[in-house]
C-alpha cells in the first residue's frame, strides 16, 4: 500500500524567509511525487513531479522539492516566501506500476505574514 | 470552456435525495476522477475511468456511482445521500499516454451539504 506524510498541519513564515513543507512517502515499488496547491474555494493546481532523474525538481511560481530516496522524503521548498504562496500545500505519491491510485497527504496549510 | 467545469458550485441536499454532479472537461483527456476533499483526510480517490465505457472503484466508492459515455464527461451519482456524503468534491482528468507519470488536472470542486 502506498501512503504520504506530511507532518506539519501549518507552517508559518515571514515574507522573504525561506519556506519548506515536508513530505513523506511509502511505497513498495518506485515513486512518483507530484506536489499540488490548493488557494481558497479554488481546485489544486499542479505545482511540480518527480519522475526519474536529477533529484531536485524545479516547478511552478519558484518553488522546487528534492526527493531522498534513503529518507523517503520530498520536501517542498522555496527560498523566498510572498504573501501570495498563503495556501494549502498537498503532496501525492504514485508507485510508478500502479496506473490509477495517486494518494494525497492530509494537506499543509502555508501563511506567510507581511 | 477551458480545462474542467464542474456543476453545481454548492448544493445542501436532504438526506434519502438523489443527487449527480455533473463535470465535463474538454482536454481530450482520457482519465478522469473523483475525489472527495474531508479536513485532516486531503483528497480520497471515490471513483476513476480510464477511457470511454470503462469505470473503476477508488478508496471510498460506497455510496457513489459513475458512468462514462463519452470521453468528456464523467457524472457522480449519490444514490441515496446520507450526511456523511458532505463534503467537498472534485473532478480531475489525466492524459494516460505516459500513464502514472502524468499529473491531473481538477476542477474548482462542489461543495455538498447533506442535511
Amino acid at each position: 500500500a502506498q501512503s504520504v506524510a506530511q507532518p506539519e498541519d501549518q507552517v508559518n513564515v515571514a515574507e522573504g524567509n525561506p519556506l519548506t513543507v515536508k513530505c513523506t512517502y511509502s511505497v513498495s515499488g518506485n515513486p512518483y511525487l507530484f506536489w499540488y496547491v490548493q488557494y481558497p474555494n479554488r481546485g489544486l493546481q499542479f505545482l511540480l513531479k518527480y519522475i526519474t532523474g536529477d533529484n531536485l525538481v524545479k516547478g511552478s511560481y519558484g518553488f522546487e522539492a528534492e526527493f531522498n530516496k534513503s529518507q523517503t522524503s520530498f520536501h517542498l521548498k522555496k527560498p523566498s516566501a510572498l504573501v501570495s504562496d498563503s495556501a494549502l500545500y498537498f503532496c501525492a505519491v504514485r508507485e510508478v506500476a500502479d496506473d490509477y491510485k495517486l494518494s494525497f497527504g492530509a494537506g499543509t496549510t502555508v501563511t506567510v505574514r507581511a | 470552456i477551458a480545462g474542467i467545469t464542474q456543476a453545481p458550485t454548492s448544493q445542501i441536499l436532504a438526506a434519502g435525495r438523489r443527487m449527480t454532479l455533473r463535470c465535463t472537461q474538454d482536454m481530450r483527456h482520457n482519465a478522469m476522477y473523483w475525489y472527495r476533499q474531508d479536513l485532516g483526510l486531503g483528497l480520497r480517490l471515490i471513483h476513476y475511468s480510464n477511457t470511454a465505457g470503462t469505470t473503476g472503484k477508488g478508496e471510498v466508492p460506497d455510496g457513489y456511482s459513475v458512468s462514462r459515455a463519452n470521453t468528456d464527461d464523467f457524472p457522480l451519482t449519490l444514490a441515496s445521500a446520507v450526511p456523511s456524503q458532505t463534503s467537498v468534491y472534485f473532478c480531475a482528468s489525466s492524459d494516460w499516454s505516459g500513464r502514472a507519470r502524468n499529473e491531473q488536472f481538477f476542477g474548482p470542486g462542489t461543495r455538498l451539504t447533506v442535511l
